[in-house]
């Protein structure tokens, strides 16, 4: 089974900075790599699939990089309601498995 | 406009049973695969079982394989998730999602979630 390992675990950030969160896979997961959000009392919100296209209706400041092991969600200049959690999920392997999630705070 | 609304979450005790209920419109319900993704409170996301749209192939988790049976209604538009020999380690948001046409894949929609507590 494939282990998704996000770091870091919070991250205190100020509106307006930018946000970087990491996604590692223990195996290559080649591009299949999608990110969610969730704020409290939510359910996830699909954010960026294969890696870097965004999902329907999600703002450009958004962005997410990378393949094989190695992958990096970027917030460019972060608003209000973008404080949440932030999860990723590789489905290239069976079982789908997600990561652990940062939580972006201010 | 696609909507996934679960039901039948609740307080049971160890050792119970319990059945979930997905209903899902906005989309052809027969090319959609399905699937179960709980999170314990406080806790990440785990996925727990899926079903092709067909219903011909089912999956599951190591944790509740043996324990959970997932099941879809064509007629209805909904899928289960039969739970049996609950545990407290099963307490959880269950949350219905679908892949969309693939077993794998993102997760596009997701529902609202119904809780399930495993208690004495």
């Amino acid at each position: 089974e494939i282990v998704m390992t996000q770091s870091p675990a919070t991250l205190s950030v100020s509106p307006g900075e930018r946000a970087t969160l990491s996604c590692r896979a223990s195996q290559s997961v080649g591009d299949n790599l999608a990110w969610y959000q969730q704020k409290p009392g939510q359910a996830p919100r699909l954010l960026i699939y294969g890696a870097s296209t965004r999902a329907t209706g999600i703002p450009a400041r958004f962005s997410g990089s990378g393949s094989g092991t190695e992958f990096t969600l970027t917030v460019s200049s972060l608003q209000s309601e973008d404080f949440a959690v932030y999860f990723c999920h590789q489905y290239n392997n069976w079982p789908p498995a997600f990561g652990q999630g940062t939580k972006v705070e201010i | 406009e696609v909507q996934l609304l679960e039901s039948g979450g609740g307080l049971v005790q160890p050792g119970g049973s319990l059945r979930l209920s997905c209903a899902a419109s906005g989309f052809t319900f027969n090319n959609y695969a399905m699937s179960w993704v709980r999170q314990a409170p406080g806790k990440g996301l785990e996925w727990v079982s899926a079903i092709s749209g067909s219903g011909g192939s089912t999956y599951f988790a190591d944790s509740v394989k043996g324990r959970f049976i997932i099941s879809r209604d064509s007629s209805k538009n909904t899928v289960y998730l039969q739970m049996n020999s609950l545990r407290a380690e099963d307490t959880a948001v269950y949350y219905c999602a679908t892949p969309g046409v693939l077993v794998a894949a993102r997760f596009d929609y997701w529902g609202q979630g119904t809780l399930v507590t495993v208690s004495s």
